[in-house]
């Protein structure tokens, strides 16, 4: 059964950093990208970014490059999201989803979500 | 790419037949997908390459367009199905989604 676990909920000072993880199985890690999608409270879904966890090729949205890092460790199936500065803005759930591959584009299975909380 | 679902909001009853169109600020061919999300919830992927029905999803789900304009069809809504719906395309990066659409019961 293919599966993407998230890390636990998070609450964070800002100026804090952090990083989320997003673990894979049931599955060859390394043959499918993973992407991080952001859902603000209240607001919809936004693209962050996506990295092919068997070189670390990464393509950021605009809107996040130079604000997080996606990182992954295909020894242990896990890719990563992290920040070095939180702010306040950055509070919303975080979804890891895997890119379907095979030549069909669309993000067939989803984490269940990390909650990062930043408040001083 | 922009994407830009309609409407924003709809109110519908069990039973109803439901369209939400999406509408992509330049051609992306079939690279769409539509998902819906539940409160709470981890979005679901619905369909993708605009009309291709994933895996158990019920077939009252439907998915038609190409180029720039696409829409997501229920064909006779059920309970379980009031939630959010969103659109994405995957033409280039970045995999852009529309602003979403809630469906609520009437």
């Amino acid at each position: 059964e293919v599966q993407l676990v998230q890390s636990g909920a998070e609450v964070k000072k800002p100026g804090e950093s952090l990083k989320i993880s997003c673990k894979g199985s049931g599955y060859s890690f390394t043959s499918y990208w993973i992407g991080w999608v952001r859902q603000m409270p209240g607001k919809g879904l936004e693209w962050m970014g996506i990295i092919n966890p068997g070189d670390s090729d990464t393509r950021y949205s605009p809107s996040f490059q130079g604000q997080v890092t996606m990182s992954a460790d295909k020894t242990i199936s896990t890719a990563y999201l992290q920040w070095s500065s939180l702010k306040a803005s950055d509070t919303a759930m975080y979804y890891c989803a895997r890119h379907c591959g095979r030549g069909i584009s669309c993000y067939d299975y989803w984490g269940q979500g990390t909650l990062v909380t930043v408040s001083s | 790419i922009q994407l830009t679902q309609s409407p924003s909001s709809l109110s519908a009853s069990v039973g109803d037949r439901v369209t939400i169109t999406c509408r992509a600020s330049q051609g992306i061919s079939s690279y769409l997908a539509w998902y819906q999300q539940k409160p709470g919830k981890a979005p679901k992927l619905l369909i993708y390459a605009a009309s291709t029905l994933q895996s158990e999803v019920p077939s009252r789900f439907s998915g038609s367009g190409s180029g720039t304009a696409f829409t997501l069809t229920i064909s006779s809504l059920q309970p379980e199905d009031f939630a959010t719906y969103y659109c994405q395309h995957l033409y280039s990066y970045p995999h852009t989604f529309g602003q979403g659409t809630k469906l609520e019961i009437k």
